[in-house]
Order: C-alpha cells, then sequence, then structure tokens
C-alpha cells in the first residue's frame, strides 16, 4: 500500500517568513497529490491539487506546491508567512480509490 | 466549493451504548462517502468507503460489526459505533466525492464529529 510521509510535525516561523512543508509518497504509478489545512476548530479544507500539467501547482492564500516525480516529492511554499496560517497541514495522495494521508505538520507562525 | 455536513459535532456517551454519525452532502450528490478517523497528533486513517446501495467497504483492522456504515441515499451516510467503549473516543471525519466536480478525486471533508466514551 501507499504511505505518504510529512517528515517535520511542528514547524514554528515568525511572521513573513518563507515556508516549506516537506512531503514524499511511496506510490510509482500515476497519482494525485493534495495538501489540505485544517485550522483551529475547523474542518478540513482543500490548499490545492494536482492531478496532471504543469507540476507547479498554485493554491489558495498564496500556498504552492512542486511535484517532483522523481523525487516522489510535493513540497508545500510560501514566501510570506502569515499568523492567520497557524493550522496543521496535510499532504494526501489518492490513487485507484486509495486516499492515504501523511501525518500533518502543525504550523505556528509567531507574530 | 461544496459543502459536507456531519451531526452532532460532539457527542458523550456511556460505555456500552451505541452512537449514530451522520454525515450529509449538502449541494451535491455523493456516489461515494469516506470515513476516518484522526488519532491526535496521527494522520486521517481511513475506515471505510460508503457507496451508495451497497454494502461498505472496510479498511484492515477495521471491525465491520463495530462500526457500521449505511449509505442509504445520495447524500446520507451514517456511521454507527456499536456498544462503544473509552478506546472508541475519538475524532470521526467523513469526507464525500462530487462526481461531477473538475477532478473526480477531490474529496469534500465534513467538520468532523468528536466522540467520547466513559
Amino acid at each position: 500500500a501507499q504511505s505518504v510521509s510529512q517528515h517535520n510535525h511542528h514547524v514554528i516561523l515568525s511572521e513573513a517568513a518563507s515556508l516549506e512543508l516537506g512531503c514524499n509518497y511511496s506510490y510509482g504509478g500515476t497519482v494525485n497529490l493534495f495538501w489540505y489545512v485544517q485550522y483551529p476548530g475547523q474542518h478540513l479544507q482543500l490548499l490545492l491539487k494536482y492531478f496532471s500539467g504543469d507540476p507547479l501547482v498554485k493554491g489558495i492564500k498564496g500556498f504552492e506546491a512542486e511535484f517532483i516525480k522523481s523525487k516522489f516529492s510535493f513540497n508545500l511554499r510560501k514566501p510570506s508567512v502569515q499568523w492567520s496560517d497557524t493550522a496543521e497541514y496535510f499532504c494526501a495522495v489518492y490513487n485507484n480509490n486509495d486516499m492515504r494521508f501523511g501525518a500533518g505538520t502543525r504550523l505556528t507562525v509567531k507574530p | 466549493g461544496a459543502v459536507v455536513s456531519q451531526h452532532p459535532s460532539r457527542v458523550i456517551c456511556k460505555s456500552g451504548t451505541s452512537v449514530k454519525i451522520e454525515c450529509r452532502s449538502l449541494d451535491f450528490q455523493a456516489t461515494t462517502m469516506f470515513w476516518y478517523r484522526q488519532f491526535p497528533k496521527k494522520s486521517l486513517m481511513l475506515m471505510a468507503t460508503s457507496n451508495e446501495g451497497s454494502k461498505a467497504t472496510y479498511e484492515q483492522g477495521v471491525e465491520k460489526d463495530k462500526f457500521l456504515i449505511n449509505h442509504a441515499s445520495l447524500t446520507l451516510s451514517t456511521l454507527t459505533v456499536t456498544s462503544a467503549h473509552p478506546e472508541d473516543s475519538s475524532f470521526y471525519i467523513c469526507s464525500a466525492r462530487d462526481p461531477l466536480a473538475g477532478g473526480r478525486e477531490t474529496q469534500y471533508f465534513g467538520p468532523g464529529t468528536r466522540l467520547l466514551v466513559l
């Protein structure tokens, strides 16, 4: 079965710092990739997704992610974080009716 | 985007009782719904895939007799935790796939249900 790894469990940044959250998956075939965000007390929301085409995907709120097939990675980035980005971020991989999530990365942005 | 609701949002029950959680797609028809369990500081764990009009498909290690899933209509799936025990306390999240949305694999998540079994 495929697996998803998020290496950073908790990231603490100051406002305006740049962000990169790592995501690696194990499946070698065609996959669809997602980043979800869960703000405190709220439900999961889709940040961005990759199905095909341009491997650099733009999402909401200034987030982007780059799919690097050779590295089995789909890292999430944001050039300048805000306090309101404090949340838990989940990477997910879908293939053949199987959706797997990473363990999540908690991002704390200090004002 | 599409909206998925869950009810109740929070439930406290005594050990040995059964609890039903509802998942509804409010503005689309979902032929497939998913039930997840979220453990503290851990990933979402897929429990089962619920298909309208047919039996749910359970993930390995999930007891189908304990976690009863019914997907009776295109907008409603229910998860019943039977004879709940304290170890069943968790955050249960459902999601629904909108087959007409751009990208069939996109799932829309409900807000979750916090279950506490005393």
